[in-house]
């Protein structure tokens, strides 16, 4: 049982590159997560996804988009990439409703934009 | 908006010394989560806080909600080196909104 897998793990990119970060899990959950988190600023919500086909914004949405196709993936992708997005980058995923069940986490992509 | 406070956010301790985390949130609700993150690894679930008064307990760790206070503690019982980690709290806003607000995390040091 893999759980929630990101890729890649580490990546650069140049300023103005773009690309798009994979999460996938096989936990049958309906709610998925991206979060970035830099030094000294815990974690924060940019995009998540109630169900197959629906995103949201979170609170730091600007410079990223998203889209869920499959139950079982989330993407994240940047336009174009700027310094300001050198981060790491975390995917969760959640069972729906009011359950008892915490997020589970990936192991996280560090990305660094020059 | 929902506001969640972790205090404090930096912890050195001594082994074989206790001591209290504590999360602070601004709005109702009565769905309070406790991560932990090792140093440059993912966060993995501690406790799951689902009503007034609900306490968990796993080795050397305790917490607890209390939502009249809007307030949860994370008790830490004559501490260890292994248990140096930074420390998130998460809250549901209680609309079943499907998202959680994190604190900034609490960074704690053991040293022998």
């Amino acid at each position: 049982n893999a759980g929630v897998t990101q890729t890649p793990k580490f990546r650069v990119l140049k300023t103005g590159q773009s690309m798009t970060l994979l999460c996938a899990q096989d936990m049958n959950h309906e709610y998925m997560y991206w979060y970035r988190q830099d030094p000294g600023m815990g974690l924060r919500l940019i995009h998540y996804s109630v169900g197959e086909g629906t995103t949201a914004k979170g609170e730091v949405p600007d410079g990223y988009n998203v889209s869920r196709l499959k139950k079982q993936n989330f993407l994240l992708g940047l336009e174009s990439a700027a310094p300001s997005q050198t981060s790491v980058y975390f995917c969760a995923s959640s069972y729906w409703g009011r359950t008892n069940q915490p997020q589970h986490f990936g192991d996280g992509t560090r990305l660094s934009i020059l | 908006e929902l506001k969640v406070e972790q205090n404090p956010l930096f912890l050195s301790m001594q082994e074989g010394k206790n001591y209290t985390i504590y999360c602070n949130y601004s709005t109702t609700s009565d769905r309070l989560y406790w991560y932990r993150q090792d140093p440059g690894k993912s966060l993995e679930s501690l406790f799951v806080l689902l009503s007034n008064g609900a306490v968990k307990q796993e080795g050397r760790l305790m917490a607890s909600l209390d939502t009249k206070a809007r307030l949860s503690t994370l008790h830490i019982t004559a501490a260890v080196h292994d248990l140096s980690a930074t420390y998130f709290c998460a809250v549901d806003p209680g609309t079943n909104a499907g998202k959680s607000t994190f604190g900034d995390g609490t960074t704690l040091t053991v040293k022998p």
